[in-house]
């Protein structure tokens, strides 16, 4: 079972700062998602990413896949309120067509 | 245009009962997904369909059925409900697999 894990798992910082979101896991992943999910929503999805190395960079928000595929961080520059949400990391593995999903990271920008 | 709809929205059963949630998605998807989702897991798949007429078991399938009714419908049924199935549950398709999952609001479960 492949299994990944986010941390951290709770996030509570002040409006303008910087943070990062960890994915990892120990197995290869052939692609892997970014979701944020409000509270009463679904997830939705903000990026895909596909080749090891990869940044992709949406706004304030920027995502890296890990050369080797395994892991994943997402980078949130001047945080603000709007930001606060649930975090899901998502990932296909090879040879396979569903999704695994991580923990999750819940953050909380505060005012 | 409503994307995925899932209902109910809320719903309180008694151990034993069962119920069945509905879903159904208007963008012509191929793939559709249930999820069940608690506190620090994440959402853990229970069954996905990758096309009509096809199913199968995801992480957590037990004590759960599945109809993929038509292209737009899955629906997921509780044949005896327990306290451990109490949850949120999502329903979610994609127009083939391994690409972007639309979500409905989810049913949030509990039992009692």
């Amino acid at each position: 079972t492949q299994l990944l894990e986010q941390s951290p798992q709770f996030l509570s910082i002040q409006e303008g700062e910087n943070l990062t979101v960890y994915c990892n896991s120990s197995s290869v992943f052939s692609s892997l998602q970014w979701y944020r999910q409000e509270p009463g929503e679904g997830p939705v999805l903000l990026v895909t990413v596909v080749t090891g190395g990869e940044v992709k960079k949406l706004k304030r928000l920027t995502f890296q896949f890990g050369d080797a595929r395994k892991d994943s961080s997402l980078h949130i520059t001047a945080a603000q309120p709007g930001d606060t949400g649930l975090y899901l990391c998502a990932g296909a593995g090879s040879g396979t067509y569903k999704y695994i999903f991580g923990t999750g990271t819940r953050l909380k920008v505060l005012a | 245009n409503a994307g995925v709809t899932q209902t109910p929205k809320f719903q309180v059963l008694k151990t034993g009962q069962s119920m069945t949630l509905q879903c159904a998605q208007d963008m012509n998807h191929n793939s559709m997904y249930w999820y069940r989702q608690d506190p620090g897991m994440g959402l853990r798949l229970i069954y996905y369909s990758a096309s009509e007429g096809t199913t199968d078991k995801g992480e957590v399938p037990n004590g759960y059925n599945v109809s993929r009714l038509n292209k737009r419908e899955f629906s997921l049924r509780l044949e005896s409900a327990a306290p451990s199935q109490t949850s949120v549950y999502f329903c979610a398709s994609s127009d083939t697999d391994n690409t972007e999952a639309f979500f409905g609001q989810g049913t949030r479960l509990t039992v009692v």
